[in-house]
């Protein structure tokens, strides 16, 4: 079975100040990860994934994410945050079955951005 | 395309009552997922489908039933409502047979409350 670790229910950050989001994963098989966004009261939102191939994925909106097997890491990173960035984060892994690409989503995490 | 579809985005229900939430995709997806989103939980997995009159239960079943007599339809069915079903719910759908599998897109949710 797989999991995903998000450290930190609740991050804040300056305006233009790095964005770290952190997420560690657990798989008996190579995993596929993704990071998503939900902003206030709307749907999640595919931000960027890893499948196979490289390791640094970059995303809408400026955000990129490196794999890293060896870390069993994800984390999310973007250089100069904006005040649109304020939203909650998912990481989420995935392996494809018989029974389908069941998502096992970590528990989130809130970005604030503060002037 | 829509999308995914989901109807109502707002209901209220008594201890008791029964409802059905509608998820429609207009993307010809064979998977389909039905998942709450609670408070600090992430999103959990109620079931899912990998087709029509295919479903199998996801983490957390219990209160819900589900049936898929179309690749378009996929409705999730409270018989008893209870508070602890208080949430918000989010369908979404995948095509296992495309270039890229593993990618769930989201419908926009309903939010539930139960008192």
């Amino acid at each position: 079975a797989q999991s995903v670790t998000q450290l930190g229910s609740h991050v804040s950050v300056s305006e233009g100040a790095l964005v770290l989001l952190r997420c560690n994963y657990s798989s008996s098989v190579p995993p596929y990860l993704f990071w998503y966004v939900q902003y206030p009261n709307q749907g999640l939102q595919l931000l960027l994934k890893y499948t196979t191939g490289a390791t640094l994925v970059k995303g809408i909106n400026g955000f990129e994410a490196e794999f890293k097997k060896s870390e069993t890491s994800f984390h999310l990173t973007k250089p100069s945050a904006h005040m649109s960035d304020a939203a909650e984060y998912f990481c989420a892994v995935s392996i494809l079955t018989g029974g389908g690409n069941k998502l096992t989503f970590g528990t989130g995490t809130q970005l604030k951005v503060e002037l | 395309n829509a999308g995914v579809t989901q109807t109502p985005k707002f209901r209220i229900l008594k201890i008791g009552q029964s409802m059905t939430l509608q998820c429609t995709q207009d993307m010809n997806h064979n998977y389909m997922y039905w998942y709450r989103q609670d408070p600090g939980m992430g999103l959990k997995l109620i079931y899912y489908s990998v087709g029509a009159g295919i479903t199998d239960k996801g983490e957390v079943p219990n209160g819900y039933n589900v049936s898929r007599s179309t690749t378009e339809d996929f409705p999730l069915r409270l018989e008893l409502a209870a508070p602890s079903q208080t949430s918000v719910y989010f369908c979404a759908s995948s095509y296992p047979g495309g270039w890229d599998p593993y990618e769930q897109y989201f419908g926009p949710g309903t939010r539930l409350t139960v008192t």
